[in-house]
């Protein structure tokens, strides 16, 4: 198993600024994945980041919006940047092993 | 593309009553993994089960099993004797291994109620 820390739990920010979400896990993983889940709806994977290379965006997604870092095989953070009232959403961080998924306790953001 | 497909968006149960939610898929693939994942009002998703799609042993962890028909791709979670912390969004999900990858495709979920 996994356990993983994610900050912040909730905030509530200004359009047209941006907001880091910081992940940490209790392992090493290889890989983490961020996803979002819009007000009453599912979960929809944002990005794949790895270790020492550049993140792998899902159709709909990209970098610029929704950068990411993974510095090291514990940490990763994604910014929401330049945000609008659309980006209202839970933000999750999810690891793999075994395979099993684990989750963060998810990020609330509120934008207004 | 994989689909995952919930069909109940609510349901309710009363308290030590069984309930089962219902899950379809849709793949061309033979090896897979599927789980049901519960998501409390605390947001934190928590795995309830996972089931191998090589294995036809349906998964069971103490109140909860599932009914894994393969040929008719249906994965259906029942939760026995229902308890109040049970209440929660319940999300079915599937994942194919291979090439370093276990991204997870997630149904719309069922929001189930537990009834004193």
């Amino acid at each position: 198993s996994a356990v993983i820390s994610q900050k912040p739990s909730r905030d509530i920010c200004q359009r047209g600024t941006s907001l880091t979400i910081q992940c940490q896990v209790d392992s090493q993983v290889t890989m983490m994945f961020w996803y979002r889940q819009q007000p009453g709806q599912s979960l929809t994977l944002i990005a794949t980041a790895n270790q020492g290379s550049e993140a792998t965006y899902e159709s709909g997604f990209v970098i610029d919006k929704f950068p990411i870092s993974r510095p090291n095989l514990t940490f990763s953070t994604l910014t929401v940047s330049n945000m609008s009232p659309e980006d209202s959403s839970i933000y999750l961080c999810s690891v793999e092993t075994g395979p099993k998924a684990f989750f963060g306790q998810g990020t609330r953001l509120t934008v207004v | 593309a994989q689909t995952v497909t919930q069909s109940q968006p609510e349901m309710s149960v009363q308290e030590a009553e069984t309930v089962t939610l219902s899950c379809t898929y849709d793949t061309s693939e033979n090896n897979y993994y599927l789980f049901w994942y519960k998501q409390p009002p605390s947001r934190q998703m928590i795995l309830v089960i996972r089931q191998e799609a090589y294995k036809q042993q349906n998964a069971t962890e103490n109140r909860f099993s599932v009914n894994f028909q393969k040929a008719a791709k249906s994965f259906s979670l029942k939760i026995s004797d229902s308890q109040l912390g049970d209440t929660a969004m319940y999300f079915c999900a599937f994942m194919i291994p291979g090439a370093g990858s276990y991204q997870l495709t997630f149904g719309k979920g069922t929001k189930l109620s537990v009834i004193p």
